[in-house]
């Protein structure tokens, strides 16, 4: 069975400072790979996807993750925070179409003035 | 083209009663995935349908729990007899025949007092 580990739960990074999350995945095949961020009390908003070709993915509001198959990781980065990035961000992984998809816990971004 | 709509969302029982709680896909979406959210933790996946017929439910709890998704009408899930326990916010998501992405509704949450 498929997992994800994101191993930091808290992250507090500075306005106009550079950011990278952390997600790793467990799946013996080719992954389909997704970021979701949360804002408190609403739903998940998908970031961007990775489902194959070019291993550096563009997503909405400045995001982009990088697909490294040799360390199973898929980190979510941006080059400058703004204030209004404060949120939790999922990593998710599912194996295909029709299928459930299993997210990290997690992690708490908190971004200081 | 409006996402997916969930609704109520807040709700409120009483221990032993019960809770249902709605979900309207995407226009075009066939395909509907609920997700439990409880405190300070990630999605958990529970149940996969498709009109009329539950794909997969490897996720839900073996009682109280059961979800619907009928030819006309809104998907359902249905807690009888709710606990404390299941308390949580509950998050509904829909995909298209042939894709892998799910977009996801407000989410309801669930308090049972």
């Amino acid at each position: 069975a498929q997992s994800v580990t994101q191993p930091d739960i808290h992250i507090t990074v500075s306005e106009g400072a550079s950011l990278e999350l952390r997600c790793n995945y467990s799946y013996g095949a080719t992954p389909y790979l997704f970021w979701y961020v949360q804002s408190p009390g609403q739903g998940l908003q998908l970031l961007l996807k990775y489902f194959s070709g070019d291993t550096l993915v563009q997503g909405i509001k400045g995001f982009e993750a990088e697909f490294k198959r040799s360390q199973s990781s898929f980190n979510l980065r941006k080059p400058s925070v703004h204030w209004s990035d404060a949120a939790e961000y999922f990593c998710a992984v599912n194996t295909g179409t029709a299928s459930k998809l299993t997210f990290g816990t997690g992690t708490r971004l908190q971004v200081t003035l | 083209n409006a996402g997916v709509m969930q609704n109520p969302r807040h709700l409120v029982r009483r221990r032993g009663q019960e809770a249902r709680l709605r979900c309207s896909p995407m226009k075009g979406h066939s395909h509907v995935y609920w997700y439990r959210q409880l405190p300070e933790e990630g999605l958990k996946f529970m149940v996969y349908l498709q009109k009329e017929n539950i794909i997969d439910e490897s996720g839900m709890p073996k009682e109280r729990f059961s979800a619907e998704f009928p030819k006309e009408g809104p998907s359902i899930l249905r807690i009888q007899q709710v606990v404390r326990g299941d308390s949580a916010a509950y998050f509904c998501a829909s995909s298209a025949t042939g894709s892998h992405e799910q977009y996801f509704g407000p989410g309801t949450r669930l308090t049972v007092t």
